[in-house]
């Protein structure tokens, strides 16, 4: 059984720049949550993606776009990077649900992005 | 505002004793879920135990436990015979509405020999 998986492991990009991260829930999961961890800290939730649309967000700025697509696989966008998007990025994955169900998310192993 | 509060930044115990690590939280929803996140040095975040609010008994997974308090909002996690592969950053979390996950600042653990 094929747990999360995330894409790339590590990325280094400068100021100014875009970049895209990718995550594949796992099997059996529709849900897909995204997380910014700063260095020493807990994560912080990003946005989360549940029928290909986005379905609830954090307090991130409208840089960070996200998409899902039919086979449940989304992407993490940064658009304009500054140096503080320096973290790691986690992947969260969940059976979605009606509101008021809470089911377990399931993490991948992120990716590491350094932004010089 | 929901917040969740890990007062121990580090901790450390020897191998096969027992540690019990704090959390507090804050939320204003009646239905919500309790989690531990272990991360080891690999990164990878890994349920340790969950725990339903509306459950009043404590949840245990075989060496770890909880000790759910919810008028107090307090949530330890009790590691019983600590093994060195329990060394981690470990995080208290709850969920409210869609499973927006809300974490504390994590308590660092190390099991010594």
């Amino acid at each position: 059984d094929a747990g999360v998986t995330q894409s790339p492991t590590h990325l280094i990009k400068t100021r100014g720049q875009q970049v895209t991260l990718r995550c594949s829930p796992k099997s059996g999961h529709d849900t897909v949550s995204w997380y910014q961890q700063a260095l020493g800290q807990g994560p912080q939730f990003i946005f989360q993606y549940y029928e290909e649309e986005e379905r609830q967000r954090g307090n991130f700025p409208d840089r960070f776009s996200g998409h899902q697509f039919p086979n449940y696989s989304s992407e993490l966008n940064v658009n304009a990077l500054l140096l503080g998007d320096s973290a790691l990025y986690l992947c969260a994955s969940s059976l979605g649900t009606l509101a008021g169900v809470q089911e377990t998310q399931y993490f991948g192993p992120g990716t590491r992005l350094l932004v010089l | 505002a929901q917040t969740v509060t890990q007062s121990q930044p580090e901790m450390s115990v020897q191998e096969a004793e027992t540690v019990t690590l704090s959390c507090t939280y804050d939320t204003s929803e009646s239905n919500y879920y309790l989690f531990w996140y272990k991360q080891p040095p690999s990164r990878q975040m890994i349920l340790v135990i969950r725990q339903e609010a509306y459950k009043q008994q404590n949840a245990t997974e075989n060496r770890f436990s909880v000790n759910f308090q919810k008028a107090a909002k307090s949530f330890s996690l009790k590691i019983s015979d600590s093994q060195l592969g329990d060394t981690a950053m470990y995080f208290c979390a709850f969920t409210g509405g869609y499973n927006k996950l809300i974490f504390g600042a994590g308590t660092r653990l190390a099991v010594h020999p």
